[in-house]
């Protein structure tokens, strides 16, 4: 099967950077994504990385080590409005389509 | 241009009733996904459907659970004999045809949040 894991909580000031981790487990893997949810809200997708190196898009980094099945998700510059809970979500190759994601990392951005 | 919707908001029902809930994906995207998300968990894969193949149904959790695409486009996702266990938000997300866009960027619509009392 597969699994993520993922801290549950992260506490950061505004205009800090910070970086969540994804560790995965997973037979085919095939390609790793980040989503955002605001409370409430739908989830949004921010990145994906299929290749080891990092993605860059605007304030928001991504990063994947495949021979270390993990990834981050950076967040530089950080704003109030980036408090939200962050999901890495693993593809397989043997799973089709679909998306196996973690349980996700709540971001609180302090003043 | 028009995002996923999904229909109704909110739905509080009785133990034992059934519920339908609808989805109407983004126009053009061949895939559908279903997924549940429990108060402070992470969103669980329920089921799958890409074109005109066979859905991927491998999420379901109990025989109760069913869905079906009509028309390649609006899907529904029904719950018989509700327990209070399936209260979550049913989250229904589309993707783009494959070699459009991110390989994983799918797009989410706003849930619909069951109840079951």
């Amino acid at each position: 099967g597969q699994s993520l894991e993922q801290p549950s909580e992260v506490t950061a000031v505004e205009g800090a950077i910070v970086q969540i981790n994804c560790t995965y487990q997973t037979s085919g893997f095939y390609g790793l994504s980040w989503y955002q949810q605001h409370d409430g809200g739908a989830p949004t997708f921010l990145s994906y990385n299929a290749l080891d190196g990092l993605e860059e898009t605007g304030r928001f980094s991504s990063f994947l080590s495949r021979s270390d099945s993990y990834g981050y998700l950076l967040l530089q510059e950080l704003q109030m409005k980036d408090s939200a809970s962050y999901f890495c979500a693993v593809s397989d190759y043997n799973q089709g389509g679909k998306l196996i994601f973690g349980q996700g990392t709540e971001l609180s951005v302090k003043p | 241009g028009a995002g996923v919707s999904q229909s109704p908001s909110n739905k509080v029902t009785e133990k034992g009733k059934d519920v339908e809930l609808r989805c109407d994906p983004i126009s053009g995207h061949t895939a559908l996904y279903w997924y549940r998300q429990s108060l402070g968990q992470g969103l669980e894969f329920l089921i799958y459907f890409q074109g005109n193949s066979a859905p991927d149904k491998s999420g379901l959790p109990s025989d109760r659970f069913s869905a079906e695409r009509t028309g390649g486009s609006v899907s529904t996702l029904t719950i018989q004999r509700t327990q209070q266990e399936d209260s979550a938000v049913y989250l229904c997300a589309s993707k783009r045809r494959p070699g459009q866009g991110a390989y994983n960027e799918q797009f989410f619509g706003p849930g619909t949040r069951l109840t079951v009392l």
